[in-house]
């Protein structure tokens, strides 16, 4: 199975800064396969970037993603309150979904 | 809109079996597929299976393989999970999800149901 490991566990950060988030692979991940989520709180996940680094309907573009191989990022700029939520990124490969363990964003 | 509703909270013993079920409206019924995750309390989020509704075929997670059995029903529109053997493992919230054929990725999601797992 491919694991994916999400750092840091959690991200503590004021508005408007700029968040980082990152995602590594076990092994190598097919970009097309690889998604980002956001999940709040008592919600399910909503699906943000797919593809590696397409925004999906709705997304405001202060959310990017980029990376290949191994490194996926997630990157959410311009903060804003309402972006407080776990992050979990996702991949197929080998004929299974695996899901990282996720980054708790806290906006200040 | 599109929209998948998933059936109400649930409590069952250890080695029981469980069956919930996910509507879905909004689209044409077997042009997606739908999938079945979980996340257990304060835990990440883990896929179990999924079915093409246009031609009953599933695709299960080899660590579910022998306990799991998705299945639809045009008819309704739904979809439903049957998970057996049920140990404490399982207290999980279930969700259904909707995938794009070939896309890989999850979208809308149900709004969750609580399988509680206790004696």
């Amino acid at each position: 199975d491919i694991v994916l490991t999400q750092s840091p566990g959690t991200l503590s950060l004021s508005p408007g800064e700029r968040a980082t988030l990152s995602c590594r692979a076990s092994q190598s991940v097919n970009t097309n396969y690889l998604t980002w989520y956001q999940q709040k709180r008592g919600r399910a996940p909503r699906v943000l970037i797919y593809g590696t680094s397409r925004r999906a309907t709705g997304i405001p573009d202060r959310f990017s993603g980029s990376g290949s191989g191994t490194d996926f990022t997630l990157t959410i700029s311009g903060l804003e309150p309402e972006d407080s939520a776990v992050y979990y990124c996702q991949q197929y490969g080998s004929a299974l979904y695996t899901f990282g363990q996720g980054t708790n964003l806290e906006i200040k | 809109q599109v929209q998948l509703v998933q059936s109400g909270t649930e409590v069952k013993r250890p080695g029981a079996s469980m069956k919930i079920s996910c509507k879905a409206s909004g689209y044409i019924f077997t042009t997606f597929l739908i999938h079945w995750l979980r996340q257990a309390p304060e835990q990440g989020l883990e896929w179990l299976g999924r079915i093409d509704p246009s031609n009953g075929h599933t695709h299960y997670s080899r660590h579910f393989q022998n306990r799991i059995t998705v299945t639809s029903d045009t008819s309704t529109s739904t979809v439903y999970m049957e998970l057996s053997s049920l140990s404490s493992e399982d207290t999980a919230i279930y969700y259904c999800a909707r995938e794009i054929p070939e896309t890989t990725w999850f979208d809308p999601w149900g709004q969750g149901v609580l399988v509680t797992v206790s004696s």
